[in-house]
């Protein structure tokens, strides 16, 4: 048990609309990062926030943006989805200072 | 650009063999190597963390190593149970102001009885 939860669990959307999936993270944590994990794939990173600001960015395209809260909740928004965004999406935060990061269940996203 | 390779792809073995996955990076600049495990469907569980300072960590019947020069990781199972089955991935981080990882493809194992 990381103390990251994601929401939600599963989602399907058509081709064309936007998403939003949701993070949680433990309380202290100010770093959260993105990934990508298609199916039978590496996760690849997509962005990092720390408090409140992107902090790095992976080679994803602008219509994958995020929100960090000061809650240490977060936000990824994907507009004009695509079929190759189908995908499992994790969330991982830290602590301030610290390098080991702590992985959410994922958000698996179905485009059809 | 770090490049990260895990080697095999796959592996399956009776219970109670010892195991050796292996993870090799291109960028010798890598700051922490980090394992990972992985079920079908799930999130990511962190197993062992190796920062910069350290050669290896243990927990349990898990051992990791880092060699920096060689760009090399591994990671050793002992007397491996059906219920070590899952998806192994490394991680390599760079020494950058942010701690994006990067992952291999993973191995996935399978120990049967």
């Amino acid at each position: 048990e990381t103390g990251v939860t994601q929401s939600p669990t599963h989602l399907i959307k058509t081709r064309g609309q936007q998403v939003t999936l949701r993070c949680s993270s433990q309380s202290g944590h100010n770093t959260v990062s993105w990934y990508q994990q298609a199916l039978g794939q590496g996760p690849q990173f997509i962005f990092q926030y720390y408090r409140e600001e992107e902090n790095g960015r992976g080679n994803f395209p602008p219509r994958f943006s995020g929100l960090q809260f000061p809650n240490y909740s977060s936000e990824l928004n994907v507009n004009a989805l695509e079929l190759d965004d189908s995908a499992l999406y994790l969330c991982a935060s830290s602590f301030d200072g610290s390098y080991e990061q702590y992985f959410g269940p994922g958000t698996r996203l179905t485009v059809t | 650009k770090q490049e990260v390779t895990q080697i095999p792809a796959a592996l399956s073995v009776p219970e109670g063999e010892n195991l050796v996955l292996n993870c090799s990076f291109t960028d010798s600049a890598i700051y922490n190597l980090q394992w990972f495990r992985q079920d079908p469907g799930k999130g990511l569980t962190s197993l062992l963390l190796i920062q910069s300072s350290q050669r290896e960590q243990t927990s349990g019947r898990l051992n990791a190593s880092l060699d920096k020069s060689s760009g090399r990781s591994t990671l050793y199972i002992a007397a491996s149970q059906p219920g070590d089955s899952a998806t192994y991935l490394c991680a390599g981080q760079g020494g950058t102001s942010y701690g994006k990882l990067t992952f291999g493809q993973g191995t996935i194992l399978t120990v049967h009885p």
